[in-house]
């Protein structure tokens, strides 16, 4: 069965920087696009970013870009996010998501768990 | 930049009776339309795609209808365990962004 688990998460400073990682099995990791989405405490659910099968595009939330990137290994069957500068205000629970099909659909049908990010001084 | 707005914000309903939620797009967005469930303490789960589709292992008391810019998520009777936060949810090919609608509370009347 499909499993995404995301892992890295933590407590940190403003200004630092942390590492996520997602590591998916049950399915052809190479073959779907994969995106971060977080959640604030208490708030609803925001998009982050987006890389493509083969890890060639990559697309980024305007509160982000020039901050964070997305990247992947296949190889590993893993995803991450670098994020940089952080922010009080990027303080949420992160999710990896996996797209609902391998040609373009517009839905994700996976979610992980989600791992906490604190940023705080 | 599309934008998706849910209503009402807050649904108060008991167990048995039918919900009716609403997500309005700033523009047309086909039919690219999902629906999640949201528990506290717990990830999203895909209820409905491409507006209409129930996804693998979603009740039939849930369905989804609408194109354009209106749809809606309609579960016809409630059971104990539908009281959560419901979003809706597009993506289109370029940019590949996502974008979600801010939620609806569903609660226990």
């Amino acid at each position: 069965q499909v499993q995404l688990v995301e892992s890295g998460g933590g407590v940190v400073q403003p200004g630092r920087s942390l590492r996520l990682s997602c590591a998916a099995s049950g399915f052809t990791f190479s073959s779907y696009g994969m995106h971060w989405v977080r959640q604030a405490p208490g708030k609803g659910l925001e998009w982050v970013a987006v890389v493509s099968n083969d890890g060639r595009t990559t697309y980024y939330a305007d509160s982000v870009k020039g901050r964070f990137t997305i990247s992947r290994d296949n190889s590993k069957n893993t995803m991450y996010l670098q994020m940089n500068s952080l922010r009080a205000e990027d303080t949420a629970v992160y999710y990896c998501l996996k797209e609902g099909s391998s040609i373009f659909v517009s839905y994700f049908d996976y979610w992980g768990q989600g791992t906490p990010a604190t940023v705080s001084s | 930049e599309i934008v998706l707005t849910q209503s009402p914000a807050t649904l108060s309903l008991s167990p048995g009776e039918r919900a009716t939620l609403s997500c309005r797009a700033s523009q047309s967005v086909s039919s690219y339309l999902a629906w999640y469930q949201q528990k506290p303490g717990q990830a999203p789960r895909l209820l409905i795609y491409d507006a209409s589709n129930r996804a693998t292992g979603i009740p039939a008391r849930f369905s989804g209808s609408g194109s354009g810019t209106d749809f809606t998520l309609t579960i016809s009777s409630l059971e104990p365990e539908d009281f959560a936060v419901y979003y809706c949810q597009y993506r289109g090919n370029w940019p590949p962004a996502a974008t979600f609608g801010q939620g609806t509370k569903l609660e226990v009347k």
